[in-house]
């Protein structure tokens, strides 16, 4: 199946600077990227996604790039603010529409 | 937007009990749906994939006589957790796709005491 690895597991930046999340999976068919924010005891949100046949996307600070050919896929957030501090996974959807989700990474954000 | 529910939003049960949570699509279909497991400070772990009109299939390691799914409608899944145990306390959290998109429920945070 499907394993789909996440770094770091923590990140503290300061406000304003940049955070970068990457991922790496495993399965060669998974061709849907999406990436969940996830705050304390509250469901998944998701932020941005990318499919397998496009290199990047962005929407305003937030941004993702895909190289297949690695199987790497990145999160960047820009201009961070502390509103942004929360977990954050990245997941892999192949066949079936099942989704495989990273180990997590907590950013925080410090005013 | 797509929206989906689940209930109840947290329980907290004695060991042994069964506790059942119900997740529904409200504004669309849905024809499969999953299951997650939540252990504090760690990701989502698919339980279970649910089939409307058919068995439920599960993820390795997952106990498909401890956690019976029913999918009985369109729009309804439920998950059981037969003879709960206090390891099974967690946060489940059900999804409902449309196209390629997972939409979420709340999350039901259950307690076995």
């Amino acid at each position: 199946g499907e394993n789909v690895e996440q770094h770091p597991s923590t990140l503290s930046v300061q406000e304003g600077d940049s955070a970068v999340i990457k991922c790496t999976y495993s399965d060669s068919a998974s061709n849907y990227f999406p990436w969940y924010k996830q705050e304390l005891g509250k469901r998944p949100q998701l932020i941005i996604d990318i499919r397998s046949n496009v290199g990047e996307k962005k929407d305003q600070r937030i941004a993702v790039t895909l190289n297949k050919t690695a199987k790497h896929f990145s999160l960047h957030i820009t201009e961070t603010q502390p509103e942004d501090s929360a977990v954050y996974f990245c997941a892999a959807t192949g066949g079936y529409q099942k989704v495989t989700f990273g180990t997590g990474t907590k950013l925080q954000v410090i005013p | 937007g797509a929206v989906v529910s689940q209930h109840p939003s947290r329980v907290i049960c004695k060991s042994g009990t069964s506790v059942k949570i119900e997740c529904r699509s409200l504004d669309f279909q849905a024809t499969t749906m999953f299951w997650y497991r939540q252990f504090p400070k760690q990701s989502l772990m698919l339980m279970a994939t649910s089939n409307e009109g058919s068995k439920a299939t599960y993820e390795q390691g997952v106990e498909k006589d401890k956690f019976l799914i029913n999918h009985a409608s369109l729009t309804l899944s439920t998950l059981t957790v037969t003879s709960a145990h206090p390891e099974d306390s967690s946060f489940y959290i059900c999804s409902a796709p449309r196209e390629e998109t997972q939409y979420f429920g709340p999350g039901t945070r259950l307690l076995v005491l």
